[in-house]
C-alpha cells in the first residue's frame, strides 16, 4: 500500500526550531515529488514548497520563501519541513503530499502533523 | 501566479439534491489542468476530479467535473449524507507554485 506517514503533533514556543517529518512506503520514494502544505485554523489549502528526493531539487513558494526549509533523506524515504524560529502564525496543520510532477495533483497525502506555537 | 475563485462559499443543499461548486481562474488554465479534492474535518484531501473531468480511483460516479479555460464546475448529481464537506479546486500543470481555490463547504440544509 502506498502511503506517507507523518511525524506526530507538536507544542513549541515561539522562537523555537521544528522539524516534522514525512515517511513514504510502498512505492519508489525518488521517483516522485513530495510537496508540503499548510492549513491555517479554519482556512483553506496553500502550497508551501517542493521537493524531489532524488536530487534533493528544491522549490519555494514565494510566500514561504526564507521561512522554512524542505530537505529529504533518501535513504529512509522521509522528507522534512523545517523551522529554525517558530512564530505564533505558525499554527496550522500541515499535509505532505506526493506528486509526479512538480506542479501536479496528488493522489496520495499524509495524514497531517498539527503545529501548535503558543507562549 | 494563477488566482483560482470558488463560488459560492457555503452551498446548504439535503441529501439527495444536486450540488453544482464553480471555480473561476484569473487566467486561462492549460489543458485543462484542473482538479478537485475532498477535505472532511480531521482528514487529509482526497483527490476527486483531474484534468477538469477525469474520475480519480475509486471515485463514485455521482462525482463529475466539467469546463475548460477560466471556468470550471463540479457537479456531485445526488448528495450522499457523506457528501458534506469542503471542496477545493487546484490548478496545475504550469510553473510552481500551483494554487487552490479558497474552498466551498457544503452543508446540511
Amino acid at each position: 500500500e502506498v502511503q506517507l506517514v507523518q511525524s506526530g503533533a507538536e507544542v513549541k514556543k515561539p522562537g523555537e526550531s521544528l522539524k516534522i517529518s514525512c515517511k513514504g512506503s510502498g512505492y519508489s520514494f525518488t521517483s516522485y515529488w513530495i510537496g508540503w502544505v499548510r492549513q491555517m485554523p479554519g482556512k483553506g489549502l496553500e502550497w508551501m514548497g517542493i521537493i524531489y528526493p532524488s536530487d534533493s531539487d528544491t522549490r519555494y513558494s514565494p510566500s514561504f520563501q526564507g521561512q522554512i526549509s524542505i530537505s529529504a533523506d533518501k535513504s529512509i524515504s522521509t522528507a522534512y519541513l523545517q523551522w529554525s524560529s517558530l512564530k505564533a502564525s505558525d499554527t496550522a496543520m500541515y499535509y505532505c503530499a506526493r506528486l509526479t510532477v512538480p506542479t501536479g495533483y496528488s493522489r496520495v497525502w499524509g495524514q497531517g502533523t498539527l503545529v501548535t506555537v503558543s507562549s | 501566479e494563477i488566482v483560482l475563485t470558488q463560488s459560492p462559499g457555503t452551498l446548504s443543499l439535503s441529501p439527495g439534491e444536486r450540488a453544482t461548486l464553480s471555480c473561476r481562474a484569473s487566467q486561462s488554465v492549460s489543458s485543462s489542468y484542473l482538479a478537485w479534492y475532498q477535505q472532511k474535518p480531521g482528514q487529509a484531501p482526497r483527490l476527486l476530479i483531474y484534468g477538469a473531468s477525469s474520475r480519480a480511483t475509486g471515485i463514485p460516479d455521482r462525482f463529475s467535473g466539467s469546463g475548460s479555460g477560466t471556468d470550471f464546475i463540479l457537479t456531485i448529481s445526488r448528495l450522499e449524507p457523506e457528501d458534506f464537506a469542503v471542496y477545493y479546486c487546484q490548478q496545475y500543470g504550469g510553473s510552481p507554485p500551483s494554487t487552490f481555490g479558497g474552498g466551498t463547504k457544503v452543508e446540511i440544509k
